[in-house]
């Protein structure tokens, strides 16, 4: 089992530019999450999915953040356009019943 | 709205001087209570699920107990490899996972 898969690892971008992470979950799994993680505010959640279909939006800051999810192996989060004050580790996990597994995260740093 | 406070913010331990780390929490309808480790520069690695008050569970040199309002992680003789953030988090009736601010371990030899 290669676990969460995201990428980039590590994201350094012009204040303005569009930016998109993306996530492999593991497979067989059928809930998503996209968390952002800074060191004021912790893990918070930004979106969830179940089956494909997003779940719970509330946590996405604005409506510069998006996020997609095809199929069940692939998810995107988009931020256009990005600002400094996004720069954060964003992580993609997923999960089958109650237990969620997160990748490695990104870490998105916006100049 | 579900909340999870964790202290201390940061404990130092010598190698071997165990200590406990705590977990307050307040859900509506518990269905989960979760310790995460974290590594710098690394996602959350899942160590226990508690579902329900009095449940224990432990692994290695970690037990993990529950109670109404709380959680304790407990860690036995640590070693500097222990070392990490442990995050706790909830998931209610919401059915999402709400992570407190996590305690930065630090275990010296």
């Amino acid at each position: 089992d290669a676990g969460v898969i995201q990428s980039p690892r590590h994201e350094v971008t012009e204040m303005g530019q569009e930016v998109t992470l993306r996530c492999k979950p593991i497979s067989g799994h059928n809930s998503l999450f996209w968390y952002r993680q800074t060191m004021m505010r912790g893990l918070e959640l930004l979106i969830y999915f179940n089956n494909n279909v997003p779940i719970d939006d509330s946590g996405m800051p604005e409506d510069r953040f998006s996020a997609k999810m095809p199929n069940a192996s692939f998810s995107t989060l988009k931020i256009q356009p990005s600002e400094p004050r996004d720069s954060a580790v964003y992580f993609c996990a997923s999960s089958l019943q109650f237990t969620i597994h997160f990748g490695q995260g990104t870490r998105l740093t916006v100049v | 709205e579900d909340q999870v406070t964790q202290s201390p913010e940061a404990l130092r331990l010598q190698e071997g001087e165990s200590s406990s780390l705590n977990c307050s929490y307040t859900v509506s309808g518990l269905r989960g209570l979760f310790w995460y480790r974290q590594d710098p520069g690394k996602g959350p690695e899942f160590l226990f699920t508690l579902y329900s008050a009095g449940e224990e569970k432990e692994k290695e040199r970690l037990k993990a107990t529950l109670t109404k309002k709380e959680s304790f992680l407990h860690i036995t003789a640590p070693k500097p490899e222990d070392s990490a953030t442990y995050l706790c988090a909830v998931t209610g009736t919401a059915s999402k996972l709400t992570f407190g601010t996590g305690t930065r371990l630090q275990v010296t030899l």
